[in-house]
């Protein structure tokens, strides 16, 4: 059971906007920032987002980060095919000295 | 190019101990942290630690503090995860990944390495 709380699944059409959401404490997300990271069926982790809102370079600018008090989102516009996979929110936690994992979100084109 | 290469799939028995590496390529190794991840399968991500491989300064998450060893040797700019004695429990992906100092945000990922513990 994570410390952080991700809705286990989300859908879209393509083209549509969707929304996860991250709801941590005053220990991890309130007080730093937060990653996003996207996992490919059969794949490695990739980062997707880093300090609540900076795209790595290659990332497409559908995606983007945002945090607020002790809650995150990542936004993704224009959905596609391909954004098919599972989706994780990670900051780091003080009081567990170490960086926690959100419970991912398998998120569904339909 | 910037790249991190884990050894390949390990199928042991219960009470064998292990030692998997990740290899880090086109970038200076003793920078940047790097981090193990645990995923079992059909599970979520799990942070089990992270090493700096300059100095050997390590955290370990509390779940794992105790079960595993984490050691880097700047010489051939590989880190390794150890474990003295598998149990079942222990059958996952492990991936390594290189952490940006700060942000603890992990940029460049292995390729996995699956490992299997049965009798």
């Amino acid at each position: 059971q994570s410390v952080l709380t991700q809705p286990p699944s989300a859908s879209g059409t393509p083209g549509q906007r969707v929304t996860i959401s991250c709801s941590g404490s005053s220990s991890n997300i309130g007080s730093n920032t937060v990653n996003w990271y996207q996992q490919l069926p059969g794949t490695a982790p990739k980062l997707l987002i880093y300090k609540n809102d900076q795209r790595p370079s290659g990332v497409p600018d559908r995606f983007s980060g945002s945090k607020s008090g002790t809650s995150a989102s990542l936004a993704i516009s224009g959905l596609q095919a391909e954004d098919e996979a599972d989706y994780y929110c990670a900051p780091w936690d003080d009081s567990l000295s170490g960086v926690v994992f959100g419970g991912g979100t398998k998120l569904t084109v339909l | 190019e910037v790249q991190l290469v884990q050894s390949g799939a390990e199928v042991k028995k219960p009470g064998e101990s292990l030692k998997i590496s990740c290899k880090a390529s086109g970038y200076n190794f003793i920078n940047f942290w790097i981090g193990w991840v645990r995923q079992m399968p059909g599970k979520g991500l799990e942070w089990m630690g992270i090493i700096y491989p300059s100095d050997s300064d390590t955290r370990y998450s509390p779940s794992f503090q105790g079960q595993v060893t984490f050691s880097a040797d700047k010489s051939i700019s590989t880190a390794y995860v150890q474990w003295r004695s598998l149990k079942a429990s222990d059958t996952a992906m492990y991936y390594c990944a290189r952490g940006q100092t700060g942000t603890i945000a992990f940029d460049i990922w292995g390729q996995g390495t699956m490992v299997t513990v049965s009798s």
